[in-house]
């Protein structure tokens, strides 16, 4: 079974540009997470989808980020424009459904570095 | 408002020798408990969970935790460590009301000596 694929993998930018990160969730995997990780903190949940619909973006900067899942499948996280306090790992993960035995599998992130 | 409290930043041990992770959390709920390893440049890979039933809890890896609901804790213990387990260790928590969101503590960094 493949796992959640995230590309790119390390990405810099400068201060002010726009940058995206893409996902592709395990197959058949309803639910979809973005998480930033900070370095020396542990993740922390940026937006929730249910197939195509946003569960939770509480904790979302909206006024710089933004994110989709069209068709309910991939999703794409974006950054315009990206301030330094972005650097950051940013991992997707998925699971079956949200209360599907709480596991959910991560992929190996993408590292962004604004300089 | 759920948080999770990972006591020690840095565990350091040597090979063979028994460790334990600490792990506190704070809810106003029945809590699901989990802890995630990483290794480098990798994603995070579920060790162990809590859902319900038996307090101790056995994983991957010869891991195995401990769920103290007077204590609020959730530590995470090894009886003889490798040098492959070298990795940073996450707690984490969520319950039946947060659709599956994980709240995450700030990870105990093992590094395993020989």
């Amino acid at each position: 079974e493949a796992g959640v694929a995230q590309s790119p993998r390390y990405k810099i930018i400068e201060k002010r540009q726009s940058v995206a990160f893409w996902c592709n969730p395990i197959s058949g995997h309803a639910t979809l997470y973005w998480y930033q990780q900070i370095l020396g903190q542990g993740p922390k949940l940026l937006i929730q989808f249910q197939n195509n619909g946003v569960v939770d973006d509480s904790q979302l900067p909206k006024d710089r980020f933004s994110a989709e899942r069209l068709k309910g499948v991939d999703s794409t996280l974006k950054i315009q424009p990206a301030k330094l306090e972005d650097s950051a790992v940013y991992l997707c993960a998925s699971s079956l459904a949200p209360q599907d035995s709480y596991e959910q599998y991560f992929g190996p992130g993408t590292r962004l570095t604004v300089t | 408002a759920q948080s999770v409290t990972q006591l020690d930043s840095q565990v350091p041990v040597f090979e063979e020798a028994p460790v334990e992770l600490r792990c506190n959390y704070s809810s106003s709920v029945s809590v699901y408990l989990f802890w995630y390893v990483q290794y480098p440049n990798q994603g995070l890979q579920l060790l162990l969970k809590y859902l319900s039933g038996s307090t101790l809890v056995k994983g991957i890896n010869g891991f195995e935790a401990e769920f103290n609901k007077s204590q609020t804790s959730f530590h995470l213990r090894k009886p003889s460590v490798h040098i492959s387990d070298t990795a940073e260790y996450f707690c984490a928590v969520s319950s039946y009301n947060q659709g599956g969101k994980l709240i995450f503590g700030q990870g105990t960094e093992l590094s395993v000596k020989p």
